[in-house]
Protein backbone atom coordinates (compact mmCIF):
# COMPACT_ATOMS: atom_id res chain seq x y z
CA UNK A 1 0.00 0.00 0.00
CA UNK A 2 1.23 3.12 -0.85
CA UNK A 3 0.90 6.22 1.24
CA UNK A 4 0.59 10.02 0.33
CA UNK A 5 3.14 11.69 -1.65
CA UNK A 6 3.80 15.55 -1.74
CA UNK A 7 6.20 17.16 -4.33
CA UNK A 8 8.09 19.46 -4.43
CA UNK A 9 10.03 18.87 -0.70
CA UNK A 10 10.60 22.51 -0.64
CA UNK A 11 10.05 25.46 -3.07
CA UNK A 12 11.15 28.78 -2.88
CA UNK A 13 9.61 31.65 -5.02
CA UNK A 14 9.42 35.52 -4.71
CA UNK A 15 6.27 38.01 -4.58
CA UNK A 16 3.85 37.44 -6.80
CA UNK A 17 4.53 34.61 -8.55
CA UNK A 18 2.44 31.33 -9.11
CA UNK A 19 3.39 28.15 -7.40
CA UNK A 20 1.91 24.76 -8.13
CA UNK A 21 2.17 21.89 -5.32
CA UNK A 22 1.25 18.51 -6.72
CA UNK A 23 0.01 15.08 -4.31
CA UNK A 24 -0.54 11.18 -4.67
CA UNK A 25 -3.30 10.13 -2.49
CA UNK A 26 -3.23 6.37 -0.80
CA UNK A 27 -4.40 4.11 -2.99
CA UNK A 28 -8.41 3.38 -2.60
CA UNK A 29 -8.97 6.65 -1.33
CA UNK A 30 -10.90 9.32 -3.08
CA UNK A 31 -10.84 12.15 -1.03
CA UNK A 32 -8.19 14.85 -0.89
CA UNK A 33 -7.95 17.61 1.79
CA UNK A 34 -5.27 20.43 1.57
CA UNK A 35 -3.94 22.30 4.62
CA UNK A 36 -1.50 25.22 5.53
CA UNK A 37 0.73 24.92 8.44
CA UNK A 38 2.25 28.23 9.57
CA UNK A 39 5.25 27.67 12.18
CA UNK A 40 3.75 26.61 15.19
CA UNK A 41 0.26 26.83 14.69
CA UNK A 42 -1.78 23.56 13.54
CA UNK A 43 -3.31 23.34 9.91
CA UNK A 44 -5.75 25.42 8.44
CA UNK A 45 -7.91 23.85 6.27
CA UNK A 46 -7.72 25.34 2.65
CA UNK A 47 -10.36 22.68 0.72
CA UNK A 48 -11.21 19.65 0.04
CA UNK A 49 -11.77 17.87 -3.30
CA UNK A 50 -14.05 14.62 -3.62
CA UNK A 51 -14.49 12.60 -7.14
CA UNK A 52 -12.53 15.82 -8.81
CA UNK A 53 -14.78 18.71 -7.68
CA UNK A 54 -14.16 20.93 -4.54
CA UNK A 55 -16.97 19.91 -1.86
CA UNK A 56 -15.54 22.18 1.08
CA UNK A 57 -13.43 25.08 1.56
CA UNK A 58 -12.17 27.22 4.28
CA UNK A 59 -11.55 30.65 4.68
CA UNK A 60 -8.80 30.74 2.08
CA UNK A 61 -8.96 33.90 -0.96
CA UNK A 62 -9.53 32.55 -4.28
CA UNK A 63 -6.27 32.81 -5.90
CA UNK A 64 -6.11 29.44 -3.73
CA UNK A 65 -7.25 27.23 -6.35
CA UNK A 66 -7.49 23.30 -6.81
CA UNK A 67 -7.93 20.76 -8.67
CA UNK A 68 -8.22 16.92 -8.22
CA UNK A 69 -7.64 14.34 -11.53
CA UNK A 70 -9.84 10.78 -12.21
CA UNK A 71 -6.84 8.77 -10.53
CA UNK A 72 -7.75 11.06 -7.05
CA UNK A 73 -4.35 12.47 -7.37
CA UNK A 74 -4.77 16.67 -6.48
CA UNK A 75 -2.63 19.75 -7.18
CA UNK A 76 -2.89 23.03 -5.21
CA UNK A 77 -2.29 26.36 -7.12
CA UNK A 78 -1.57 29.41 -5.21
CA UNK A 79 -1.72 32.88 -7.65
CA UNK A 80 -0.60 36.28 -6.87
CA UNK A 81 1.84 34.60 -3.87
CA UNK A 82 1.95 36.55 -0.74
CA UNK A 83 4.78 36.57 1.38
CA UNK A 84 2.68 35.34 4.20
CA UNK A 85 2.05 32.36 2.07
CA UNK A 86 5.40 30.96 3.46
CA UNK A 87 4.06 27.56 5.29
CA UNK A 88 4.57 23.82 5.47
CA UNK A 89 1.07 22.49 3.17
CA UNK A 90 -0.32 19.24 3.58
CA UNK A 91 -1.75 17.12 1.42
CA UNK A 92 -4.56 14.42 2.95
CA UNK A 93 -6.63 12.11 1.46
CA UNK A 94 -8.74 9.59 3.51
CA UNK A 95 -11.68 6.69 2.08
CA UNK A 96 -14.49 8.88 1.56
CA UNK A 97 -15.59 12.47 2.15
CA UNK A 98 -17.97 10.97 5.35
CA UNK A 99 -16.56 13.73 8.09
CA UNK A 100 -15.69 10.61 10.17
CA UNK A 101 -13.07 9.57 8.29
CA UNK A 102 -9.39 9.79 9.45
CA UNK A 103 -7.11 11.53 6.99
CA UNK A 104 -3.75 10.07 5.87
CA UNK A 105 -1.28 13.05 5.26
CA UNK A 106 1.87 13.89 3.58
CA UNK A 107 5.51 14.42 4.41
CA UNK A 108 4.25 18.19 2.96
CA UNK A 109 5.78 20.94 1.21
CA UNK A 110 7.57 24.05 2.49
CA UNK A 111 7.15 26.69 0.62
CA UNK A 112 8.90 29.70 1.32
CA UNK A 113 8.21 33.06 -0.69
CA UNK A 114 10.93 35.61 -0.57
CA UNK B 1 -17.81 29.67 15.31
CA UNK B 2 -15.85 25.77 15.42
CA UNK B 3 -12.83 26.02 17.76
CA UNK B 4 -10.41 23.97 19.58
CA UNK B 5 -8.41 24.69 22.58
CA UNK B 6 -5.47 22.98 23.80
CA UNK B 7 -4.53 25.09 26.76
CA UNK B 8 -0.89 23.69 27.23
CA UNK B 9 1.94 24.46 25.22
CA UNK B 10 3.78 22.15 26.48
CA UNK B 11 3.62 18.95 29.01
CA UNK B 12 6.90 17.28 30.53
CA UNK B 13 6.44 13.91 31.78
CA UNK B 14 8.38 11.46 33.44
CA UNK B 15 9.29 8.71 31.74
CA UNK B 16 6.51 5.87 33.35
CA UNK B 17 4.13 7.89 34.65
CA UNK B 18 1.06 8.44 33.30
CA UNK B 19 0.01 11.43 31.23
CA UNK B 20 -2.81 13.52 29.85
CA UNK B 21 -3.01 16.05 26.90
CA UNK B 22 -5.99 18.52 27.06
CA UNK B 23 -8.26 19.27 24.39
CA UNK B 24 -11.52 21.26 24.48
CA UNK B 25 -13.87 22.07 21.53
CA UNK B 26 -16.93 24.32 20.45
CA UNK B 27 -18.92 23.13 17.74
CA UNK B 28 -22.69 23.49 16.40
CA UNK B 29 -23.99 19.49 17.00
CA UNK B 30 -22.63 16.50 17.17
CA UNK B 31 -18.51 16.56 16.74
CA UNK B 32 -16.21 14.07 15.82
CA UNK B 33 -12.99 14.09 17.09
CA UNK B 34 -9.53 13.56 16.39
CA UNK B 35 -5.86 13.17 17.74
CA UNK B 36 -2.79 13.55 15.89
CA UNK B 37 0.96 13.36 16.31
CA UNK B 38 3.34 14.82 14.22
CA UNK B 39 7.21 13.61 14.71
CA UNK B 40 10.27 16.22 13.62
CA UNK B 41 10.01 15.67 9.78
CA UNK B 42 7.84 13.63 9.61
CA UNK B 43 3.74 14.15 8.44
CA UNK B 44 0.80 14.08 10.31
CA UNK B 45 -0.45 10.61 11.85
CA UNK B 46 -3.80 9.77 13.25
CA UNK B 47 -4.11 8.47 16.51
CA UNK B 48 -7.53 8.06 17.58
CA UNK B 49 -11.28 9.29 16.86
CA UNK B 50 -14.34 9.63 18.54
CA UNK B 51 -17.48 8.95 16.67
CA UNK B 52 -19.76 7.83 18.50
CA UNK B 53 -20.78 5.05 21.47
CA UNK B 54 -18.38 4.96 24.19
CA UNK B 55 -16.60 8.15 26.02
CA UNK B 56 -13.48 5.61 26.18
CA UNK B 57 -11.83 5.86 22.63
CA UNK B 58 -8.22 3.78 22.50
CA UNK B 59 -6.11 4.03 19.72
CA UNK B 60 -2.51 4.03 18.70
CA UNK B 61 0.94 2.96 20.70
CA UNK B 62 -1.11 2.53 23.63
CA UNK B 63 -2.94 5.81 23.45
CA UNK B 64 -6.48 6.30 24.70
CA UNK B 65 -9.13 9.75 25.02
CA UNK B 66 -11.87 10.22 26.85
CA UNK B 67 -15.23 12.17 25.27
CA UNK B 68 -16.79 14.34 27.99
CA UNK B 69 -19.98 15.92 26.58
CA UNK B 70 -20.84 18.27 29.18
CA UNK B 71 -17.47 19.70 29.92
CA UNK B 72 -17.02 19.54 25.95
CA UNK B 73 -13.32 17.86 26.49
CA UNK B 74 -11.42 14.88 24.48
CA UNK B 75 -8.11 14.78 26.62
CA UNK B 76 -5.56 12.44 25.59
CA UNK B 77 -4.20 10.13 28.24
CA UNK B 78 -1.26 7.14 28.02
CA UNK B 79 -0.93 5.53 31.48
CA UNK B 80 2.67 4.76 30.92
CA UNK B 81 4.89 7.65 28.94
CA UNK B 82 7.94 6.52 26.56
CA UNK B 83 10.17 8.51 26.06
CA UNK B 84 9.50 7.88 22.23
CA UNK B 85 6.06 9.44 22.67
CA UNK B 86 7.81 13.05 22.80
CA UNK B 87 6.35 14.65 20.12
CA UNK B 88 3.68 17.58 18.54
CA UNK B 89 0.16 16.51 19.37
CA UNK B 90 -2.73 18.11 17.67
CA UNK B 91 -6.36 17.69 18.71
CA UNK B 92 -8.92 18.18 15.74
CA UNK B 93 -12.72 18.67 15.19
CA UNK B 94 -15.81 18.44 12.43
CA UNK B 95 -19.09 19.47 12.96
CA UNK B 96 -21.39 16.24 12.21
CA UNK B 97 -23.76 18.19 9.98
CA UNK B 98 -20.84 20.55 8.69
CA UNK B 99 -21.89 20.49 5.03
CA UNK B 100 -18.31 22.05 4.14
CA UNK B 101 -15.90 19.45 5.70
CA UNK B 102 -14.54 21.55 7.57
CA UNK B 103 -11.53 19.94 10.08
CA UNK B 104 -10.49 22.50 12.86
CA UNK B 105 -7.58 22.07 14.62
CA UNK B 106 -5.51 22.65 17.98
CA UNK B 107 -2.78 24.98 17.89
CA UNK B 108 -0.67 21.74 18.91
CA UNK B 109 0.91 20.38 22.58
CA UNK B 110 4.60 19.26 22.88
CA UNK B 111 5.02 16.51 24.51
CA UNK B 112 8.51 15.86 26.14
CA UNK B 113 9.15 12.66 27.96
CA UNK B 114 12.38 12.68 29.94
CA UNK B 115 13.96 9.27 31.23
Amino acid sequence: ETGVTQSPTHLIKTRGQQVTLRCSSQSGHNTVSWYQQALGQGPQFIFQYYREEENGRGNFPPRFSGLQFPNYSSELNVNALELDDSALYLCASSLSHSSYNEQFFGPGTRLTVL
Amino acid sequence: AQSVAQPEDQVNVAEGNPLTVKCTYSVSGNPYLFWYVQYPNRGLQFLLKYITGDNLVKGSYGFEAEFNKSQTSFHLKKPSALVSDSALYFCAVRASMDSNYQLIWGAGTKLIIKP
